[in-house]
């Protein structure tokens, strides 16, 4: 029930691309994307909904294809502040955040 | 001062003893969560109220208990602590009308060490 994430770790130099993918094995509504910096909280990064709208708070895109139950979060030309854990949340039905089930967590390292 | 305030930051306590983690927001939402957090684990859900008079059981609710004492307030209690609960505990709120979407809110953290 809990989605997959992929890859578990990625290493990057500032400036290089990565993609971290979400899979689910039910139908879903949406999907959240978080950063969480070591010894922080996790920080919202976005909201897919199905339908394709998208709600998020920073320049950071993401693709979410309802037929797959798939999401991938796309980082781009990555900064040493993209360093983190990315956890992806999927929710079955609108406003279901009791429903919102995380995923493992992928960890971003991106270096100078 | 955050939204979401947790207390304590961290706890180191011994096994059997009653501990409180409490929580307070100031962003006037109606949800509240607890998740735990652990290596490798991602966060799971124990126990999410939707109003004071609404408290259910999460995914991992065994061992745990809460207390809704007013809309800004929810703790979360163990009554007997064991070592397998030695976690890194998060508080969060959300109000998907108010906010217009799903996000959650989340709090610093509590640091819970049971030995």
């Amino acid at each position: 029930q809990q989605p997959v994430q992929s890859p578990q770790a990625v290493i990057l130099r500032e400036g290089e691309d990565a993609v971290i993918n979400c899979s689910s094995s039910k139908a879903l509504y949406s999907v959240h994307w978080y950063r969480q910096k070591h010894g922080e909280a996790p920080v919202f990064l976005m909201i897919l909904l199905k339908g394709g709208e998208q709600k998020g708070h920073e320049k950071i895109s993401a693709s979410f294809n309802e037929k797959k139950q798939q999401s991938s979060l796309y980082l781009t030309a990555s900064q040493l502040s993209y360093s983190g854990t990315y956890f992806c949340g999927t929710e079955i039905r609108a406003y279901n955040t009791d429903k919102l089930i995380f995923g493992t967590g992928t960890r971003l390292q991106v270096f100078p | 001062d955050a939204d979401v305030t947790q207390t304590p930051r961290n706890r180191i306590t011994k096994t059997g003893k009653r501990i409180m983690l409490e929580c307070s927001q100031t962003k006037g939402h109606d949800r509240m969560y607890w998740y735990r957090q652990d290596p490798g684990l991602g966060l799971r859900l124990i126990y999410y109220s939707f109003d004071v008079k609404d408290i259910n059981k999460g995914e991992i609710s065994d061992g745990y208990s809460v207390s809704r004492q007013a809309q800004a307030k929810f703790s979360l209690s163990l009554e007997s602590a064991i070592p397998n609960q030695t976690a890194l505990y998060f508080c969060a709120t959300s109000d998907p009308w108010r906010e217009n979407t799903g996000e959650l809110f989340f709090g610093e953290g509590s640091r819970l060490t049971v030995l």
